[in-house]
């Protein structure tokens, strides 16, 4: 079992609306970032949480610690929002990052 | 310019040829990474340095060769390059005891 685990693999929408990635981890973190990558592109970080919650435009990233479970939501989706996101977690000395597999997110026009 | 940068951006090379991926950092971090990212593997950490002459293996470490005599280059060399080492890598830095990091924008490597 990968210790993070991210949930759907792939995921359409239509333009406009509103999309929840998952993601759960089975370790102890430091911290958890939600990166995003669009094709051939590189890697952006989009969020870096250890608790609650952030916004940033029509992103939002909620975590909760207990339940060792992270949410990236994107409000009033738009087909520029296409790309793989992914999840990444420090964990122990925090000396490194664990990846969740990634979604690909298509939004049609 | 300030950030992370690798090069070169493609490079095709042959069975059996050395190659060697760069990677440079403007910030002084002290941390900084070399994945690989594979479809159906996701990015797989392949080498690590805490600080310039320091270095560690990570998950996928064989058939690759690290040196940091730099704290702001960390170069990935493939002494013998294979075909399973087409991939796309991709270089990150984090400051010592940070949690936030930094990506390059990656080395797509064709070995033919």
């Amino acid at each position: 079992k990968n210790e993070v685990e991210q949930s759907p693999q792939n995921l359409t929408a239509q333009e406009g609306e509103f999309i929840t990635i998952n993601c759960s981890y089975s370790v102890g973190i430091s911290a958890l970032h939600w990166l995003q990558q669009h094709p051939g592109g590189g890697i952006v970080s989009l969020f870096m949480l250890s608790s609650g919650k952030k916004k940033h435009g029509r992103l939002i990233a909620t975590i909760n610690i207990q339940e060792k479970h992270s949410s990236l939501h994107i409000t009033a989706s738009h087909p520029r929002d296409s790309a793989v996101y992914i999840c990444a977690v420090f964990s122990g000395s925090a000396r490194q990052l664990t990846f969740g597999s990634g979604t690909q997110l298509t939004v049609l026009p | 310019d300030a950030g992370i940068t690798q090069s070169p951006r493609y490079k095709i090379t042959e069975t059996g040829r050395q190659v060697t991926l760069m990677c440079h950092q403007t910030w002084s971090h002290s941390y900084m990474f070399w994945y690989r990212q594979d479809l159906g593997h996701g990015l797989r950490l392949i080498y690590y340095s805490a600080a310039a002459d320091i270095t560690d293996k990570g998950e996928v470490p064989d058939g690759y060769v690290v040196s940091r005599s730099k704290t702001e280059n960390f170069p990935l060399t493939l002494e013998s390059a294979t075909r399973s080492q087409t991939s796309v890598y991709f270089c990150a830095s984090k400051v010592g005891g940070g949690t936030e990091a930094f990506f390059g924008q990656g080395t797509r490597l064709t070995v033919v």
